[in-house]
């Protein structure tokens, strides 16, 4: 059964504390995907990949780090520097190709500061 | 960049009434506008979606409408039923640069029995 698997579902931050967000994905797809939900919000897109080793910067990347070292796996760091990490993240794959092809979410992660 | 507003931010209708949200684009270049339901604490789905090179789509009780020229699209649920219930977004992309796409803020739609 393919899709996108985020883990943890449900994560605590202490002060000055670095966590990592897990998104895995068997889709075969490309690009991959980090969006923050606060409540009663939009999408903020953190950063996207379209191949592996290489990264952008989306719309609120201060604070938050990503690697993509292999094309199933798109960690998610929440450093230290995020000042107001309490959030809903999504971890989202397309694929990629000159028309424009819909995204696949995961489950989501929801962080807290203790 | 592209823009993407959305209104109403919210939606209330009585079961078996319609229900219509729209999405205006600031990026003529934009080319595919899918549309997603996002259930409470779930992750967001696609509901439908439309391309550049068609005008409205359908999807039994689900349409999207297109119009370029104004760059306005929306969404179109008839009959609607308590398990529409949801946050609805809207999003645009180019289709390039990764599928990037950008999104709306949102319409919560509550379907009252």
């Amino acid at each position: 059964d393919g899709g996108i698997t985020q883990s943890p579902k449900y994560l605590f931050r202490k002060e000055g504390q670095n966590v990592t967000l897990s998104c895995e994905q068997n889709l075969n797809h490309d690009a991959m995907y980090w969006y923050r939900q606060d409540p009663g919000q939009g999408l903020r897109l953190i950063y996207y990949s379209q191949i592996v080793n290489d990264f952008q910067k989306g719309d609120i990347a201060e604070g938050y780090s990503v690697s993509r070292e292999k094309k199933e796996s798109f960690p998610l760091t929440v450093t230290s520097a995020q000042k107001n990490p309490t959030a809903f993240y999504l971890c989202a794959s397309s694929s990629t190709g000159g028309a424009g092809q819909p995204q696949h979410f995961g489950d989501g992660t929801r962080l807290s500061i203790l | 960049g592209e823009n993407v507003e959305q209104h109403p931010s919210t939606l209330s209708v009585q079961e078996g009434d319609s229900a219509v949200i729209k999405c205006t684009y600031s990026d003529s270049a934009s080319n595919y506008f899918p549309w997603y339901k996002q259930e409470l604490g779930k992750r967001p789905q696609l509901i439908i979606d439309i391309r550049s090179n068609v005008g409205e789509k359908k999807d039994q009780r689900i349409a999207v409408t297109l119009n370029k020229t104004a760059k306005h699209f929306s969404l179109h649920i008839t009959e609607t039923q308590p398990e529409d219930s949801a946050v609805y977004f809207c999003a645009a992309s180019k289709g390039t640069n990764a599928g990037k796409s950008t999104f709306g803020d949102g319409t919560t739609l509550t379907v009252k029995p």
